[in-house]
């Protein structure tokens, strides 16, 4: 079955702390990844990364995918309270759902960020 | 500069009582998407649609039937809620077909079945 897990559920941080969320997963014929920011209504997207190793950047924000271990990170440098919200990680399986791929997201990450 | 729009924002329901869930987009996608979203859940598929007339079952589709009969609108019924159909359901929609585009969600309906 498959699955995405994202790590820590939660998380309380100081503003200018470096905070690092985790997302692992394990599908059948991987396409993408793809993290977005959910604060109170719809989820507003980030990256999409669909090569190992190669950096995208945002800013403050940041992420790596690795195809290999099946992970990737999203980092978040100098936080903001503007920065509190709940991070989910999404992954494009080509198969689920038939022919056409449909994104497996996980259950997400809530970060608080306090002043 | 709408992009996706889901109404209604709120609705209470009955067991039993039927409703449509109405999304519109203006961003001329082709691909538009149900989901449910329920705590410690994430978001789960319910229905998607590749193009207009066209409509397939996601992760949960039991209980729900979609429609798209013009290509910006995707219809989401409930023919007889269920308590178990308490959550906030976003739509998404998407402009690509190989290789998957980020989705533009809207910003949710919360139902609550009694």
């Amino acid at each position: 079955e498959d699955k995405v897990v994202q790590s820590p559920l939660s998380l309380v941080v100081h503003e200018g702390d470096t905070v690092t969320l985790n997302c692992s997963y394990e599908v059948t014929n991987f396409r993408s990844l793809l993290w977005y920011k959910q604060e109170k209504k719809a989820p507003t997207f980030l990256f999409m990364l669909t090569s190992s190793g190669i950096e995208k950047k945002s800013g403050r924000l940041s992420s790596i995918l690795d195809k290999k271990e099946l992970f990737s990170i999203l980092n978040i440098t100098a936080t903001q309270t503007g920065d509190s919200a709940v991070y989910l990680c999404a992954v494009e399986a080509m198969n689920y759902g038939g022919s056409q791929g449909n994104l497996i997201f996980g259950k997400g990450t809530k970060l608080s960020v306090k002043p | 500069n709408a992009g996706v729009t889901q109404t209604p924002k709120f609705r209470v329901l009955k067991t039993g009582q039927s409703m449509t869930l109405l999304c519109a987009q203006d961003m001329n996608h082709e691909y538009m998407y149900w989901y449910r979203q329920d705590p410690g859940m994430g978001l789960r598929l319910i229905h998607y649609s590749v193009g207009e007339g066209t409509t397939a079952k996601g992760e949960v589709p039991d209980g729900y039937n979609v429609s798209r009969l013009k290509k910006q609108n995707f219809l989401l019924g409930l023919e007889s809620a269920a308590p178990s159909q308490t959550s906030v359901y976003f739509c998404a929609s998407s402009s690509t077909g190989g290789r998957l585009a980020p989705l533009h969600f809207g910003n949710g309906t919360r139902l609550t079945v009694t």
